[in-house]
């Protein structure tokens, strides 16, 4: 069945340290892939998303693009806030309204 | 205009009661879902219904009952509840816009469900 395997946490940096993340997948056909935020005290928010291979998803300075031949989704970003604090987690859906299946989330702490 | 709500954000309960967590979509989407996080931040897929119907059942135990009066609502009734219930229980909706679409599911802000 399909899976998710993201690297596990927690990560510690330093305000304006670059970010990443790695997320790898196992999936039967053609997955879309995704990354979502939870905030502490929040439910989870889309931060961004790939539907095809080579696809790259950004928003708010994240970056992931989607690797087929190496099966990832690894999240980037070069310059980290206190803000950015919080959980994230990959998931990744097959095609229609199947559930998303998630990663077991990476705690990210930036400290000023 | 809150997208997906649910209610109560908190649930605080005894070992053996009956509960229910209810949750609204205002985004016109046709399918809805039920995940659990436990401690460990682990989600999980409970439920899932498109068009009030059930469509995925991942093995939850008979007494956690969803119920969908219609395609904004996805009710999650848990019976006799335990200890091990105790997580963070999202729901989420999505829409099968058919094809190859992508699937971006868009989450409520969880119930905390403590069971003493």
């Amino acid at each position: 069945g399909n899976s998710v395997t993201q690297m596990e946490g927690p990560v510690t940096l330093s305000e304006e340290a670059f970010l990443t993340i790695n997320c790898t997948y196992t999936a039967t056909g053609y997955p879309s892939l995704f990354w979502y935020v939870q905030y502490p005290g929040e439910g989870l928010q889309l931060l961004l998303k790939a539907t095809k291979a080579d696809d790259k998803g950004s928003n708010k300075g994240f970056e992931a693009t989607y690797r087929k031949e190496t099966t990832s989704f690894h999240l980037e970003k070069g310059s980290v806030q206190v803000s950015d604090s919080a959980v994230y987690f990959c998931a990744l859906s097959g095609t229609g309204n199947t559930p998303l299946v998630f990663g077991k989330g990476t705690r990210l702490s930036v400290i000023a | 205009d809150t997208a997906v709500s649910q209610t109560p954000k908190y649930l605080v309960t005894q070992m053996g009661n009956d509960k229910s967590i209810k949750c609204e979509q205002n985004l016109g989407h046709d399918t809805m879902y039920w995940y659990k996080q436990d401690s460990k931040k682990f989600l999980k897929i409970m439920f899932s219904y498109n068009n009030k119907e059930l469509i995925i059942n991942e093995t939850v135990p008979n007494r956690f009952s969803p119920k969908s009066p219609d395609k904004a609502h996805l009710n999650l009734h848990i019976n006799s509840l335990e200890l091990g219930d105790s997580a963070v229980y999202f729901c989420a909706s999505s829409s099968w816009e058919g094809g190859l679409s992508y699937n971006e599911q868009f989450f409520g802000p969880g119930t905390r469900l403590t069971v003493l």
